[in-house]
């Protein structure tokens, strides 16, 4: 069964921490892997995607097949990172399968 | 460029009643997609429409459906609600193929009573 993980509902960091949300999938072939963003009040909007490699306001995310992880990285927290965040799975069709998202709340 | 805009924002319905939500997609996208989000839960997948043909479709049952319309706007129709209903619609419009990112509206919440 396809299925995206976040494992933590609230993330909470003091600003120039160092960030990790989590997202694990089940997929039984190759996935595309994204992260999408909700900054309060706004639309969800996608951050990045694992076929880009690309890093998006200081945030990366590296697909490991292995352990089947996706996770979202950023060296140094900013307050305005605070949003929920939703790792997606995409498998041969735009049909995007999300975890339940997990709020990053960044203390001043 | 436009985005994608969804009316109406805010709607309250009462169980077995009808509803219908409208979306305009993002200028030039071709297939839009619905999204069911309850509260605390990320947006499930209900179904995708490509050139106004249905393209894949999610754990959802026939009552709800859809259309897409040839200016690229589109319609999900609810039948008999449910109270389970009540949730946050979104309508997310993009070009086809598994890595086009997705541009979501900013949603209608249903409320079934």
């Amino acid at each position: 069964a396809q299925r995206v993980t976040q494992p933590e509902k609230l993330l909470s960091v003091f600003k120039g921490a160092p960030v990790e949300l989590k997202c694990n999938y089940s997929y039984s072939g190759s996935p595309e892997l994204f992260w999408y963003v909700q900054y309060s009040r706004q639309r969800l909007q996608l951050l990045l995607r694992h076929i880009s490699r690309e890093s998006i306001k200081g945030f990366t995310a590296d697909l490991n097949k292995g352990e089947t992880s996706f996770h979202l990285k950023k060296p140094f927290a900013q307050e305005e990172d605070s949003a929920m965040y939703y790792c997606a799975l995409s498998g041969a069709t735009n049909k995007l399968i999300f975890g339940t998202g997990t709020l990053l709340a960044v203390q001043p | 460029e436009t985005g994608v805009t969804q009316s109406p924002t805010h709607l309250i319905k009462t169980r077995g009643q009808q509803v219908t939500l409208r979306c305009s997609s993002q200028s030039g996208h071709n297939t839009v997609s619905w999204y069911q989000q309850a509260l605390g839960q990320g947006p499930q997948f209900i179904f995708q429409y490509y050139r106004e043909e249905e393209n894949g479709r999610g754990n959802f049952p026939p009552r709800f459906s859809g259309l897409q319309f040839p200016n690229y706007s589109s319609e999900l129709n609810v039948n008999a609600l449910e109270l389970d209903d009540s949730a946050l619609y979104l309508c997310a419009s993009s070009l086809k193929g598994p890595n086009s990112p997705l541009h979501f509206g900013n949603g209608t919440r249903l409320t079934v009573t």
